[in-house]
């Protein structure tokens, strides 16, 4: 069981836009703005898509932006391509237990 | 450019060990943290642990207390994660991370994964 809970799997047809949440605690996600996500295609390591909460890494298309509320954050990806078919996965500080923790991963599908 | 150049993939027996590297360029190995986290298969991401390879000090996940060693080569900028007393379950691919120095906590590179696969 992972630390933070993301959905399973979400869709959505190109152009549209998605979001995925990842919900956590007032000792992670909640007191800390240190949430990054990451996409990784099959095979292949994780890519730094979100550090921060909100700031993109050079070379990852604005498309991508995360925000934050209370003990979630989340996702937002617009104007959806093929090429984001992908896993995502959130991770954050954590104050208690391990300093850092992921979340189970949501699966995205371009339709 | 940075870059995390791991070891190639393993296979073990249950109870055996393993040593997986995580050779550095194009930064100096001493300036970041060094975190390893593995995923096994069809599974999600699983923080493993860190070692600063500035000082030598180590951090890991209560789970893998007493298995896990991390260790570092400064002289061939080099992390090292190894696991000892083997299970199945710990078949899995092992990433190194790269943490982004100063006070944030997210990986800016990381390895292309060690596939190590336990089985007898």
């Amino acid at each position: 069981q992972s630390a933070l809970t993301q959905p399973a799997s979400v869709s959505g047809s190109p152009g549209q836009s998605i979001t995925i949440s990842c919900t956590g605690t007032s000792s992670d996600i909640g007191g800390y703005n240190y949430v990054s996500w990451y996409q990784q295609h099959p095979g292949k390591a994780p890519k730094l898509m979100i550090y921060d909460v909100t700031n993109r890494p050079s070379g990852v298309s604005s498309r991508f932006s995360g925000s934050k509320s209370g003990n979630t954050a989340s996702l937002t990806i617009s104007g959806l391509q093929a090429e984001d078919e992908a896993d995502y996965y959130c991770t954050s500080y954590a104050s208690s237990g391990t300093p850092v923790v992921f979340g189970g991963g949501t699966k995205l599908t371009v339709l | 450019q940075v870059q995390l150049e791991q070891s190639g993939a393993e296979v073990k027996k249950p109870g055996a060990s393993v040593k997986v590297s995580c050779k550095t360029s194009g930064y100096s190995l001493t300036g970041h943290y060094m975190h390893w986290v593995r995923q096994a298969p069809g599974q999600g991401l699983e923080w493993m642990g860190w070692i600063n390879p500035n000082s030598g000090v180590t951090d890991y996940a209560q789970k893998f207390q007493g298995r896990v060693t991390m260790t570092r080569d400064t002289s061939i900028s080099t992390a090292y994660m190894e696991l000892n007393r083997l299970r199945s379950d710990d078949t899995a691919v092992y990433y190194c991370a790269r943490r982004v120095s100063g006070n944030s906590w997210y990986f800016d590179y990381w390895g292309q994964g060690t596939l190590v696969t336990v089985s007898s």
